[in-house]
């Protein structure tokens, strides 16, 4: 079973930031939180991943709560191309480095 | 960046027939692959772990002589849905990780069974 949970839907107005939560709350010390999206019908693309500090890249920030209990993705400027599902994912540390789907987010961008 | 392809795209077979589908990994090498299953409108469900030079291992409730995997070198793995039938109708999705331990997905075979 996926370890997180996420608001099912969400909108947001093109051009303003997107914020999307996810709680991690049985998250352990060793475990990463990962961030993919899905654009329909296709394959999920990486976005961004940390494990205790926030971190930044092209794509959009990631926020930890000090307990890493809970975290937010943000998109800074959300245009329309970033319609999609968003999952948080926390990596299954092992061997098989598996990746274990949850529901996600609907994000939507109107204009 | 680390490019993952799949082959067919899309497929439509008869009831009764195996389709075959490939994951390669362009430009590393993937000691371990995954394969998904997703359903319309729904979140993607593994199926299983892709081991390169051993068998695979599968999630509870997916037949492993239904869904026979093969991970033959570290660059390709294949999944073939034997005797497929309509419920088998589904977009299947791989990944593979590479030796940084990141993980990239492929862009999907959808199945359709006729």
């Amino acid at each position: 079973d996926a370890k997180t949970t996420q608001p099912t839907s969400m909108d947001c107005a093109e051009g303003r930031a997107a914020n999307l939560p996810c709680n991690h709350s049985t998250i352990s010390g060793n475990e990463y939180v990962y961030w993919y999206r899905q654009i329909h019908s296709q394959g999920p693309q990486y976005i961004i991943h940390g494990l205790k500090n926030n971190e930044t890249n092209e794509m959009a920030s990631l926020i930890i709560t000090e307990d890493r209990k809970s975290s937010t993705l943000i998109l800074p400027h959300a245009t329309l191309r970033d319609t999609a599902v968003y999952y948080c994912i926390v990596r299954i540390q092992g061997g098989s480095e598996k990746l274990v789907f949850g529901k996600g987010t609907k994000l939507t961008v109107n204009p | 960046g680390a490019v993952v392809s799949q082959h067919p795209s899309r497929v439509i077979c008869k009831s009764g027939t195996s389709v075959k589908i490939e994951c390669r990994s362009l430009d590393f090498q993937a000691t371990t692959m995954f394969w998904y299953r997703q359903f319309p409108k729904k979140s993607l469900m593994l199926m299983a772990t892709s081991n390169e030079g051993s068998k695979a291992t599968y999630e509870q409730g997916v037949e492993k002589d239904k869904f026979l995997i093969n991970h033959a070198s570290l660059t390709l793995s294949t999944l073939t849905v034997t005797s497929a039938h309509p419920e088998d109708s589904s977009f299947y999705i791989c990944s593979a990780r590479d030796q940084g331990l990141a993980v990239h997905f492929g862009p999907g075979t959808r199945l359709l069974v006729l």
